[in-house]
This record gives C-alpha cells, structure tokens and sequence, in this order.
C-alpha cells in the first residue's frame, strides 16, 4: 500500500494565491521529500525535510513535518501558472534504502 | 547533458512480445532505481541497483528483469507483455545508499511510455 497520502486529490487556484498541499504517511520515516511532475516528464525533487527537522523553506517553498501526526505540508506562496504540475511527497522509511510516494496532488494554477 | 536518460519514450507493442528498456546516468551516482507509474499516477519502486548489485526486488513478476551491466546503466527487460504493463516507466538514480541511512534525492528520467495493445 502507499506509503504517503496526499490531500487534496486536485487543487486548483489563481495565480498570486497561495496553495498548501499535505502529506500523511504511517511508519517511522528517515526524511520526507516532495517531488514536482510537469505533465508528460519526469519528477524533479523540489525539498528534502529530515525526521529531525520541523521546518524548511526553498525560494518560494515552505514544508513542514510533524512526526507526531505523521503528516508534512507543503506550501508553495504567490503561485504562478509554471506552477500547475502534480506534487508529490515521498517518505525513507527508518531503515533506509527506498522512497515510497504517495498518490499526488494535481495543482492547477489559472492565469 | 542529461543527467538520467531513457530509451525509448513510447513504446506500444503487442501482447506476448518481449520489450527491453534502457536507462544511462551521468550524474556519477551509486544507485539506480526503476519506478513504475500506472494510469491513476501512482508511482511504485520495482528494482533498486547499488553499484550493479540487487537490493531492492518489489514484488514484481519475474517476467520483469532488470540487468546492470556498469553503475551508469540500468536495463529493464520485460517478457510475454501483459495489458496489465501498460504504464510509464521511470528510471532514477540517486547519489548514496547505505542501509539504514538516508537515500537523498532521486534524479528521475523523462520516462518510457509503454503501451500493450
């Protein structure tokens, strides 16, 4: 079963708002990453937030995890239309070795 | 210069036909990892190859057989196609793995496109 789980399924804004995507999973993880697919390519690793860590901002990204709830957001501000991709978050379980991703959110940013 | 490229980006073949597809790395990585990508976009690790040795090995028909032959290349070849292959392949590759210590980021291909008709 999938690791991560993402919410909402689609989300869809206008370009300078703000849009937040989460994130929940169900084990121990090592890090939880958040990864960009514009339609049709592959996926780009947009952060990386360790198990230790609470918070971590990247240009106009900000994520946050919280392991107590097992849950990450991810929060992208002022979107723009080169935004619109599906977004998703993908969890290192506590003993390494893979990522596991979860079933996307599709974010559509209207000009 | 592409860092992960794959080859071919479509491919639509015939059900029972055999079908290979090829991933190359220049990113100087260790480990190699080939994802499949089904119709409702969930994406789900096959194989994962460190330094041309098996570790991870999803449960996966055998009909799939990823071959490594260098750190750089990761092949997967794929026997007696089934409807149920239809997907985009991606293949990744990321800088370290040890076990039980963080993976790091995935650079992924732009993906193969399978179609069995």
């Amino acid at each position: 079963s999938q690791q991560g789980e993402e919410d909402p399924q689609a989300l869809s804004i206008q370009e300078g708002e703000n849009a937040t995507m989460n994130c929940s999973y169900k084990t121990s993880i090592n890090n939880l990453q958040w990864y960009r697919q514009n339609s049709g390519r592959g996926l780009v690793h947009l952060i990386l937030i360790r198990s230790n860590e609470r918070e971590k901002h990247s240009g106009r990204l900000r994520v946050t995890l919280d392991t107590s709830k097992k849950s990450s957001s991810l929060l992208i501000t002022a979107s723009r239309a080169a935004d619109t991709a599906s977004y998703f978050c993908a969890t290192e379980g506590e003993y390494g070795n893979k990522l596991v991703f979860g079933a996307g959110t599709i974010l559509r940013v209207k000009s | 210069d592409t860092a992960v490229s794959q080859t071919p980006k479509y491919l639509v073949t015939q059900m029972g036909n055999d079908k290979s597809i090829k991933c190359e790395q220049n990113l100087g990585h260790d480990t190699m990892y080939w994802y499949k990508q089904d119709s409702k976009k969930f994406l789900k690790i096959m194989f994962s190859y460190n330094n041309k040795e098996l570790i991870i090995n999803e449960t996966v028909p055998n009909r799939f057989s990823p071959k490594s032959p260098d750190k750089a290349h990761l092949n997967l070849h794929i026997n007696s196609l089934e409807l149920g292959d239809s997907a985009v392949y991606f293949c990744a590759s990321s800088q370290r793995f040890r076990m039980n210590s963080n993976t790091g980021e995935l650079f992924f291909g732009e993906g193969s496109r399978l179609t069995v008709l």
